[in-house]
């Protein structure tokens, strides 16, 4: 099915420990997206890539980094966890830019203790 | 600083009731306003979508309505079913450019028979 992937869909990590989420989409889209969804806070941008080879900071990007690996893929680094970034995480693409809609991945339950 | 405000949090509604939820921002240079549908455990996805030179937008049952010089927009959602019971997110962006969505803390709505 075509759309945005996402992987794992569930996490618990301890607090210092790395991980990668994946995202992936099959949309020849360009501009992908992380966003951080909390109680009560809405749906936060981290990093997001206007296009392949790009990438710039959200609202909240402390704590993490991307890669851009290729047009498909977009990846989110926690270097180093924190109990902070429990959240549910997802990714997003849009042909080019908001106005064409986003497509939503399904999401990555983050739990950091 | 919230760049667009959601309102209210939460709301119930009797079946065949008029849902409203109102979102306001501050950046004059946004023209571009969609709302988004999220259902538990599934990424948001868009509903529907308005841009300043029109002062209302309707889709079978949910309606956009905009007033530029109140720099606010609403959600209408008539003759609410169970089925419309999700959280719904009020966004912003600019047109121009790529400029990411900017979502509002999202309201959560019930609908009950």
């Amino acid at each position: 099915n075509a759309g945005v992937t996402q992987t794992p869909k569930f996490q618990v990590l301890k607090t210092g420990q790395s991980m990668t989420l994946q995202c992936a989409q099959d949309m020849n889209h360009n501009s992908m997206y992380w966003y951080r969804q909390d109680p009560g806070m809405g749906l936060r941008l981290i990093y997001y890539s206007a296009s392949e080879g790009t990438t710039d900071k959200g609202e909240v990007p402390n704590g993490y980094n991307v890669s851009r690996l290729n047009k498909r893929e977009f990846s989110l680094r926690l270097e180093s966890a924190a109990p902070s970034q429990t959240s549910v995480y997802f990714c997003a693409s849009s042909t080019q830019g908001p106005i064409y809609g986003y497509t939503f991945g399904s999401g990555t339950r983050l739990t950091v203790v | 600083q919230q760049q667009v405000k959601q309102s209210p949090q939460s709301l119930i509604v009797q079946k065949g009731g008029i849902s409203i939820i109102n979102c306001a921002y501050e950046n004059t240079a946004f023209d571009y306003f969609p709302w988004y549908q999220q259902f538990p455990g599934k990424g948001p996805a868009l509903l529907i979508a308005i841009r300043p030179d029109v002062s209302e937008k309707k889709e079978g049952r949910f309606t956009i309505s905009f007033n530029k010089s109140a720099k606010q927009f609403s959600l209408h959602i008539m003759d609410s079913q169970p089925g419309d019971s999700a959280t719904y997110f009020c966004a912003a962006s600019r047109n121009s450019g790529n400029t990411p969505l900017v979502f509002g803390k999202g309201t959560r709505l019930s609908v009950i028979a």
